[in-house]
C-alpha cells in the first residue's frame, strides 16, 4: 500500500516566520514531487514541483527532497495571512502514467 | 483559456439515480484523472485516461465508469447513486510524461459538489 504522511495540524505561524510543512511517502519509484495549496471549498493549486535531491526555490517557497529518507518539505518564507489553507503533498506513482498519490494535507493558519 | 471546466458545480441526487459528471480542457493534454475528496481527507484516483480510447481504474472505481472519446473530454458516470458517493469530484489534466525522471503537473477543474440523500 503506498502511502503518504502528513502531520494534518493545524500549523500556526504568525505573520512574517517560516512556515516549515513535511511529508514523507512510501514509494521508492516515485521520481517526481509536487505541492498543492488547496483553500477552503477551493480545488488544489500547483504552488511548487521538485525533481530531484536538494532544494528547490521559488519566490518565498522553498521545496527540499531527499530521496534516500523518502522525505520531502516545503519551506514559506515570510508567510502571510493569505498562505493559510491546506497543503497537499503529492509524489508521482506508476512512472509513464503520471498518477499521484495525495496526502491529507497539512492546515496551515497564519496569525496576522 | 479555460483550462479545465467541469459542470456541474452542485447537485442533489437521490439514491439509485444516475448522473454524469461532465470534465473537458482546452490545454490540448493527453492525460485526465478523476478524483474524489471526502471531508478532511486527501484525493483518491478514480479512473484516469492516457489519450482518447484508453481509461484504467485508479484506487477507488467502483460505482463509477468512464469513457474518453475525445483528448478534450473525460466524462465520469455514476449508474446507481449511493450515499456513500457523496463527496467532491475534481478532474485534472496534465501533458504526457517528459521523461522518465520527470513528471508533468496535473491541473485541477474547480470541482462538483455532489449529495446523495
Amino acid at each position: 500500500q503506498k502511502e503518504v504522511e502528513q502531520n494534518s495540524g493545524p500549523l500556526s505561524v504568525p505573520e512574517g516566520a517560516i512556515a516549515s510543512l513535511n511529508c514523507t511517502y512510501s514509494d521508492r519509484g516515485s521520481q517526481s514531487f509536487f505541492w498543492y495549496r488547496q483553500y477552503s471549498g477551493k480545488s488544489p493549486e500547483l504552488i511548487m514541483s521538485i525533481y530531484s535531491n536538494g532544494d528547490k526555490e521559488d519566490g518565498r517557497f522553498t521545496a527540499q527532497l531527499n530521496k534516500a529518507s523518502q522525505y520531502v518539505s516545503l519551506l514559506i518564507r515570510d508567510s502571510q495571512p493569505s498562505d493559510s489553507a491546506t497543503y497537499l503533498c503529492a509524489p508521482t506513482v506508476g512512472g509513464a502514467t503520471n498518477k499521484l498519490i495525495f496526502g491529507t494535507g497539512t492546515l496551515l493558519a497564519v496569525q496576522p | 483559456n479555460a483550462g479545465v471546466t467541469q459542470t456541474p458545480k452542485f447537485r442533489i441526487l437521490k439514491i439509485g439515480q444516475s448522473m454524469t459528471l461532465q470534465c473537458t480542457q482546452d490545454m490540448n493534454h493527453n492525460y485526465m484523472y478523476w478524483y474524489r475528496q471526502d471531508p478532511g481527507m486527501g484525493l483518491k484516483l478514480i479512473y484516469y485516461s492516457v489519450g482518447a480510447g484508453i481509461t484504467d481504474k485508479g484506487e477507488v472505481p467502483n460505482g463509477y465508469n468512464v469513457s474518453r472519446s475525445t483528448t478534450e473530454d473525460f466524462p465520469l458516470r455514476l449508474e446507481l447513486a449511493a450515499p456513500s458517493q457523496t463527496s467532491v469530484y475534481f478532474c485534472a489534466s496534465s501533458y504526457s510524461v517528459r521523461n522518465r525522471y520527470s513528471n508533468q503537473p496535473q491541473h485541477f477543474g474547480d470541482g462538483t459538489r455532489l449529495s446523495i440523500l
